[in-house]
């Protein structure tokens, strides 16, 4: 799996949309890219992915960039409780291989602030 | 429809106890993968088993390590005779299929060793 690259932390005013961004200069033609958070002590939680379209669900929206080497996920309103480290993570979709596994780099810490 | 369901939330072992980790996946759900999360690091895949069948184990250390996912019941990760270095976060996450589809991951488990 590709590589991902992402700021150690950011910080966001609540209310305000948090954009973050992910490096995947290396992902090949068939690699979709993940996004996940862990709040402190939980489980890590599915956010959204996408392959080269741009996607919008009831959490969050992922912009991929036309060349797909970078992609943003934009909270739209963030609250006080999307205070989490957040994990881009690229994966193939192919069933072969090891493709089911998820690789977490360290992420992101996104803090919301009142 | 309830999600990944681990239990015990928290469990402390002296040194040289076993350890009985346990999963039960979401409903309609027959893969199962176990991850490891060490203090203050990422999480990191151990182990990824099918119902009867472990299919990938190459991140389970060599020894006291072995998971289990019967056809009946939930999934168990066993660690014998423990260690300090076991403690950690122990996270299970199930899946409808491999392929293009989100993993859902449960509470976890805080293994603390004594």
């Amino acid at each position: 799996d590709a590589k991902t690259t992402q700021p150690t932390s950011m910080d966001c005013a609540e209310g305000r949309a948090a954009n973050l961004p992910c490096n995947h200069s290396t992902i090949s033609g068939n690699e979709y890219v993940y996004w996940y958070r862990q709040i402190h002590s939980q489980g890590p939680q599915y956010i959204i992915h996408g392959l080269k379209n741009n996607e919008t669900n009831e959490m969050a929206s992922l912009i991929i960039t036309e060349d797909r080497k970078s992609s943003t996920l934009i909270l739209p309103h963030a609250t006080l409780r999307d205070t989490a480290v957040y994990y881009c993570i690229v994966r193939s979709p192919n069933s072969g291989g090891s493709n089911y596994k998820l690789t977490f780099g360290k992420g992101t810490l996104l803090t919301v602030n009142p | 429809n309830a999600g990944v369901m681990q239990n015990p939330r928290h469990l402390v072992r002296r040194r040289g106890q076993e350890a009985r980790l346990r999963c039960s996946p979401m409903k309609g759900h027959s893969h199962v993968y176990w991850y490891r999360q060490l203090p203050e690091e990422g999480l990191k895949f151990m182990v990824y088993l099918q119902k009867e069948n472990i299919i990938d184990e190459s991140g389970m250390p060599k020894e006291r390590f072995s998971a289990e996912f019967p056809k009946e019941g939930p999934s168990i990760l066993r660690i014998q005779q423990v260690v300090r270095g076991d403690s950690a976060a122990y996270f299970c996450a199930s899946s409808d299929y491999t392929g293009n589809t989100e993993a859902f991951f449960g509470q976890g488990t805080r293994l603390t060793v004594v």
